[in-house]
């Protein structure tokens, strides 16, 4: 089993429709992050976590809201989807100790049309 | 603030060939250097990092890579490339901090394409 799990891997869906992306990760880790990926602009953080407790915003939150629903669990929520929201997303995970050294979900693949 | 520049959208090469992947940063902290690799339908995996020390840093599957630090660049390279190396490659920074071991700046994506 993989140690960073991603549910739906795809997803189509309609503009105004609220879509929820789920992480769980069997690493022990504290820190989970949220990366959303445009092709030609590469990765870009929406928002991260420390623990359950702390949540913070990256580059790009707005239109997005998160979840630590617990330490091994963190969901991104989009409540209104829109068609420019269509990217491929990733979780990822890191304990903190080595700078960098990111764990990455599958990714799932979101379409909103 | 941080950015990654990455100078190629795509290297076509074929199979044996050496390969260089090239990639500028800018920043006004310093700044840790990562390179990592996307295989078709899979998430990213560190290919190697550079913290400290040796300019050179070697990574898995025969890969290095240079900090340059007067040129602000972290170039890749292998010396024989196999088709298994098909793959996106992104380069990316982070500031030196604990707080940001996981907050990456990641450039555009290099497209290496090997041919038989």
């Amino acid at each position: 089993d993989a140690d960073v799990t991603q549910t739906p891997r795809n997803r189509i869906t309609k503009t105004g429709k609220r879509i929820m992306l789920e992480c769980s990760q069997t690493k022990g880790h504290d820190r989970m992050y949220w990366y959303r990926q445009d092709p030609g602009l590469g990765l870009r953080l929406i928002y991260y976590s420390f623990d359950v407790k702390d949540i913070n915003k990256g580059e790009i939150s707005d239109g997005y809201s998160v979840s630590r629903q617990a330490q091994a669990k963190f969901s991104l929520s989009l409540e209104s989807a829109i068609p420019n929201q269509t990217a491929l997303y990733f979780c990822a995970t890191t304990g903190g100790v080595l700078p960098g050294e990111l764990f990455f979900g599958e990714g799932s693949r979101l379409t909103v049309l | 603030a941080q950015s990654v520049t990455q100078l190629d959208s795509q290297v076509p090469v074929f199979e044996e060939a050496p390969v260089e992947l090239r990639c500028n940063y800018s920043s006004s902290v310093s700044v840790y250097l990562f390179w990592y690799v996307q295989y078709p339908n899979q998430g990213l995996q560190l290919l190697l990092k550079y913290l400290s020390g040796s300019t050179l840093v070697k990574g898995i599957n025969g890969f290095e890579a240079e900090f340059n630090k007067s040129q602000t660049s972290f170039h890749l390279r292998k010396p024989s490339v196999h088709i298994s190396d098909t793959a996106e490659y992104f380069c990316a920074v982070s500031s030196t901090g604990g707080t940001s071991y996981g907050k990456l700046t990641f450039g555009q994506g290099t497209i290496l394409t090997v041919h038989p």
